[in-house]
């Protein structure tokens, strides 16, 4: 079974300039996750969908950051205008309800951001 | 904000069992124990996971106290492939909130 894909894995930005990371998660899983995570800290979840709706965005900065998942498959996440502060690494999950061990949470390898 | 309080750091030798503790005090009664690991520079992995009974899989224990107020996981040989940050998380449903973890160094 092919694991969560994420492109590209790493990406050097100037601070205001706009950048976009892409998800591909495990076929048939219906919740995507996005988690932004700096260096020395756990993950934190920015964004969650189930299919193509969001469930939970509580702690995604909407002033510069948005993500969709227009087909319910693959999710972008972008960041427009990057600030010094979104330099972390962008990780995505998914996970399945009804297959396998369910609400287990599958991560990709992530998107190291780096913003000079 | 996380449920759980981890070690910063651990050392562990090669061969050894690897024991990780966990407190997750606050807990409630339909709250999972879920253990991940991240090796450097990858995504997080998914260990084991556990409600009331002990549980064992393929690559490690899971023993969570009766009271459910503490849990710990056990590698039963470690290799230095398991150093690695370790992640206990109380979670129900997708609401799964990561501390800073213990970061288990394997030493030959």
């Amino acid at each position: 079974e092919a694991g969560v894909a994420q492109s590209p894995r790493y990406k050097i930005i100037e601070k205001r300039q706009s950048v976009a990371f892409w998800c591909n998660p495990i076929s048939g899983h219906a919740t995507l996750y996005w988690y932004q995570q700096i260096l020395g800290q756990g993950p934190k979840l920015l964004i969650q969908f189930q299919n193509n709706g969001v469930v939970d965005d509580s702690q995604l900065p909407k002033d510069r950051f948005s993500a969709e998942r227009l087909k319910g498959v693959d999710s972008t996440l972008k960041i427009q205008p990057a600030k010094l502060e979104d330099s972390a690494v962008y990780l995505c999950a998914s996970s399945s309800q009804t297959s396998g061990t369910p609400w287990t949470q599958y991560f990709g390898p992530g998107t190291r951001l780096l913003v000079l | 904000d996380a449920k759980t309080t981890q070690p910063t750091s651990m050392d562990c030798a090669e061969g050894r069992a690897a024991n990780l503790p966990c407190n997750h005090s606050t807990i409630s009664g339909n709250e999972y124990v879920y253990w991940y690991r991240q090796i450097h520079s990858q995504g997080p992995q998914y260990i084991i996971h556990g409600l009331k009974n002990n549980e064992t899989n393929e690559m490690a224990s899971l023993i969570i106290t009766e009271d459910r107020k503490s849990s710990t996981l056990i590698l039963p040989h470690a290799t230095l492939r398991d150093t690695a940050v370790y992640y206990c998380i109380v979670r129900v449903a997708n609401d799964m909130r990561f501390g800073a973890g213990t970061r288990l160094t394997v030493k030959p």
